[in-house]
This record gives C-alpha cells, sequence and structure tokens, in this order.
C-alpha cells in the first residue's frame, strides 16, 4: 500500500530534550516536506527537501533540523524543543511540485513539549 | 510574504444544497491552486487541482480560477453530512512550496 508513515504519532516531551520524528514513504517521490498545524494559523511548511541530500526552508524553519541521507526518510529534528513547538506535525511527500503533483500526507504526529 | 485567504466559516448549508467555498491569494504569479479536505483529526487529502483560468469538474465538485481576481472557488453540488470537514485551499508558487490557507469548515446538516 502507497502510504507516508511518521513515527511517533503521539509524543510529550519536556523542553530541552533532543527529538527526532520520522517520515518514511513507499512511493519513490522525490519531494517531502514537513508542515506543522496550529489552531488559527492553519498548516505552515517547516522544510522541504526536492531530492536527496537536497533541503530548503520553508516558511517557520527556525527550532527545527532535517535531513535527506535517503529517498524514503525526511526525519524531522528539534534539537532543543520549546513549548511553541507544541503543535501537530504532518509529512508530506510528492512526485515533484507544480499543478498535477498531488501531495500525499502522513497521519500526523501530535507533540507536546512541557 | 505569500498570503492565501479563507473565510473560517463555519460554513452551514443543509444536505442537497450547493456549498460555496471560496480563497484569495497574494502572488500574482501562482501557478497552480489545490484544494483539500481535512476531517478532524486526521490529514488533508486532496479534492481537486486546477491551473487555467475557468472551471473544473470531477463528480460533485467544481474549482474555478480567476487569475485576474486572484481568486479560487470550490462549490459541492448535493451536498452530504459527510462532506462535513475542513476545506484547505493551497497554492504553488512555483518556488517548491505550498502555501495553504487556514482553511474553511463546513457543516451540512440532514
Amino acid at each position: 500500500e502507497a502510504q507516508v508513515t511518521q513515527n511517533p504519532r503521539y509524543l510529550i516531551t519536556v523542553t530541552g530534550k533532543k527529538l527526532t520524528v520520522t517520515c518514511s514513504q513507499n512511493m519513490n517521490h522525490e519531494y517531502m516536506s514537513w508542515y506543522r498545524q496550529d489552531p488559527g494559523l492553519g498548516l505552515r511548511q517547516i522544510y522541504y527537501s526536492m531530492n536527496v541530500e537536497v533541503t530548503d526552508k520553508g516558511d517557520v524553519p527556525e527550532g527545527y533540523k532535517v535531513s535527506r541521507k535517503e529517498k524514503r526518510n525526511f526525519p524531522l529534528i528539534l534539537e532543543s524543543p520549546s513549548p511553541n513547538q507544541t503543535s501537530l506535525y504532518f509529512c508530506a511527500s510528492s512526485r515533484g511540485t507544480g499543478a498535477t503533483y498531488e501531495q500525499y500526507f502522513g497521519p500526523g504526529t501530535r507533540l507536546t513539549v512541557t | 510574504q505569500k498570503e492565501v485567504e479563507q473565510n473560517s466559516g463555519p460554513l452551514s448549508v443543509p444536505e442537497g444544497a450547493i456549498a460555496s467555498l471560496n480563497c484569495t491569494y497574494s502572488d500574482r504569479g501562482s501557478q497552480s491552486f489545490f484544494w483539500y479536505r481535512q476531517y478532524s483529526g486526521k490529514s488533508p487529502e486532496l479534492i481537486m487541482f486546477i491551473y487555467s483560468n475557468g472551471d473544473k469538474e470531477d463528480g460533485r465538485f467544481t474549482a474555478q480560477l480567476n487569475k485576474a481576481s486572484q481568486y479560487v472557488s470550490l462549490l459541492i453540488r448535493d451536498s452530504q453530512p459527510s462532506d462535513s470537514a475542513t476545506y484547505l485551499c493551497a497554492v504553488d508558487s512555483g518556488y517548491s512550496t505550498l502555501t495553504f490557507g487556514k482553511g474553511t469548515m463546513l457543516l451540512v446538516s440532514p
């Protein structure tokens, strides 16, 4: 089954404790992206990757890191989480960008930082 | 700063009616436009995309694009209670990123 998976689905952590949210897709997609979704603010892009070893900042990259060492994986790293990073996070992938490229979203990771 | 504006709603319509969802965008260079549906607690799923001026129909859904007015809309005919969700407008400005609106909540009452 074609899908984007994220782990963990739920995470409660404390300020400053490094964490990684994994994202994996089995569709051989080149483009992957991370979003956060907050009430009243909508979906905002954190980072994206056009291909292996190619990453770039989205609209809200502060406090996050990413890497793309393999085509299928795009982990999101919070080196020193803070309470303002409490959010619902989505990973997405697509064959490319543009008119006909549908973004497939993972199930989401709900992160709480206390 | 690219902006995509949507009325937050909720938009309430009775079952069987036409629901009209609207979206405006600020970047005149925007090329492609997407409508996603998101049920509460779930991930967004694509309903339609459009990139040419005019209408595009897919079943009960019609997307309308007017680039001169920087306006895109989604019409849902014969609305069903199962259509109750938040609808997200997204704009691809050709810079490898999608900018999403905050979404419009649609409530379809039986």
